[in-house]
């Protein structure tokens, strides 16, 4: 029974590129939440998706980020043109259905040089 | 809009002794709440669940979780810790306005001396 997956676990990033972040989530959870968590902080809430929707991105940044979740495959969360400021690590999380008990995968800890 | 306050940054105990992590939290209803635990360079894993009923919650690992409505509080408490529960512990609330995200603290660092 395969928890979040989500890869790559660390990626490495100039500035200026485009950084791609990949979430399978549990099986059976068509619920998919976005975070991010800055150096000593806690998690910050960017985007919840269903399948093929975008509920609630009111965590997101204006500007160079956007998430997905098709109707197949992983859940994406996309920066472009990647800043310094971006470095974090990224963590999703699913559920099974509308519910706060939300599961969380590893995290991919992005650095931009 | 809801916040959550971990008044303790870092936390030293001695290996045996008990345990208490504070949380406090700012709410407008009865508050969904929640602990999770981050070791290094891991995800997070839910240690206990507060949703209604009983205010004393109990965990894995043996931990548990007193809500105090009164107070505004949400404290994790554990007997006797071990060397194995040196990491990083989180409380969170459920957000108010019905999203389903979570308000997360900004983490309390246990380290467990021998």
């Amino acid at each position: 029974n395969a928890g979040v997956m989500q890869n790559p676990r660390h990626l490495v990033r100039r500035r200026g590129q485009e950084a791609r972040l990949r979430c399978s989530p549990m099986k059976g959870h068509s619920h998919v939440y976005w975070y991010r968590q800055l150096p000593e902080e806690g998690l910050k809430f960017m985007v919840y998706l269903q399948k093929e929707n975008i509920i609630d991105e009111s965590g997101m940044p204006k500007e160079r980020f956007s998430a997905e979740f098709p109707k197949e495959g992983p859940s994406i969360l996309r920066i472009q043109q990647v800043v310094r400021g971006d470095s974090a690590a990224y963590f999703c999380a699913s559920s099974p259905r509308e519910t706060y008990e939300q599961y969380f995968g590893p995290g991919t800890r992005l650095t931009v040089t | 809009a809801q916040s959550v306050t971990q008044p303790d940054i870092h936390i030293t105990v001695s290996e045996g002794a008990s345990l208490e992590l504070r949380c406090n939290y700012s709410y407008g209803a009865t508050p969904y709440l929640f602990w999770y635990v981050q070791s290094p360079g891991q995800g997070l894993q839910l240690l206990l669940k507060y949703f209604s009923g009983d205010t004393l919650v109990q965990g894995i690992k043996g931990f548990e979780a007193e809500f105090k409505r009164s107070q505004s509080s949400f404290n994790l408490r554990k007997p006797s810790v071990h060397w194995s529960d040196a990491a990083e512990y989180f409380c969170a609330v459920g957000d108010e306005g019905g999203r389903r995200a979570l308000t997360f603290g900004s983490g309390t660092r246990l380290q467990v001396q021998p």
